[in-house]
């Protein structure tokens, strides 16, 4: 069974603070994504990555960067959080390849709180 | 730019009702179209999608067709259950060659006994 995880469900952090969202996938995907969730916003792209050591940045990358070291993880870094940073992250990858090409996976999300 | 535009929610329904949720798109091109949707504390998953115009993609009794004409990609279902309450997402992926997909702002469905 296809998997994404994401390292916490639920986080609590304070303005200022660095934070670090990990996300793993184990089916050897090439592409990796970083959204946020906000009620009435759906889903925004803040990053994403099509290649080890490769990424671009999304429609809201500001206040963020990614890691993408090796294939299988992608990281979200918020250098200095913010209250507005506030949100649902959830991580995403892709095959480039046929067959499941063009569906993203999901992992289960983790629930950020910036006080 | 592109762009994808679904029907406000929330959505309430009794069981056994019929489900429509709208979703029009602007877009380059042809793109594919996907629904998603996301059950209670969890992630988004793929319900189902078209890649061409005149596709139907269909599961779990969702259907959508792919309208060019219309621009539309509307979900529905013919009885709505319980278990089908959760947020559904009507998104594209709209250059060849691109794995981006923009999504539409989501619309949560209630299903009451």
């Amino acid at each position: 069974d296809v998997k994404v995880t994401q390292s916490s469900r639920y986080l609590v952090k304070r303005t200022g603070e660095k934070v670090f969202l990990e996300c793993v996938q184990d089916m050897d995907h090439e592409n990796m994504f970083w959204y946020r969730q906000d009620p009435g916003l759906g889903l925004r792209l803040i990053y994403f990555s099509y290649d080890v050591k490769m990424k671009e940045k999304g429609d809201i990358p500001e206040g963020y960067s990614v890691s993408r070291e090796k294939k299988e993880r992608f990281s979200l870094i918020l250098e200095s959080a913010s209250t507005n940073q506030t949100s649902m992250y959830l991580c995403a990858s892709s095959s480039s390849g046929t067959g499941t090409r063009n569906e993203q996976f999901f992992g289960p999300g983790t629930r950020l709180t910036v006080l | 730019g592109n762009s994808v535009t679904q029907m406000e929610g929330p959505v309430t329904l009794s069981e056994e009702a019929f489900l429509t949720i709208n979703c029009t798109y602007t877009a380059t091109g042809y793109p594919s179209l996907f629904w998603y949707v996301q059950y209670p504390g969890e992630g988004l998953q793929l319900l189902l999608k078209a890649t061409k115009a005149d596709d139907k993609g269909s599961n779990k009794g969702f259907e959508a067709t792919y309208r060019k004409e219309t621009t539309s990609f509307h979900l529905e279902k013919g009885s709505v259950q319980v278990s089908d309450s959760a947020v559904y997402f009507c998104a594209l992926r709209a250059l060849s060659g691109s794995e981006k997909l923009v999504f539409g702002k989501g619309t949560k469905l209630t299903v009451n006994p």
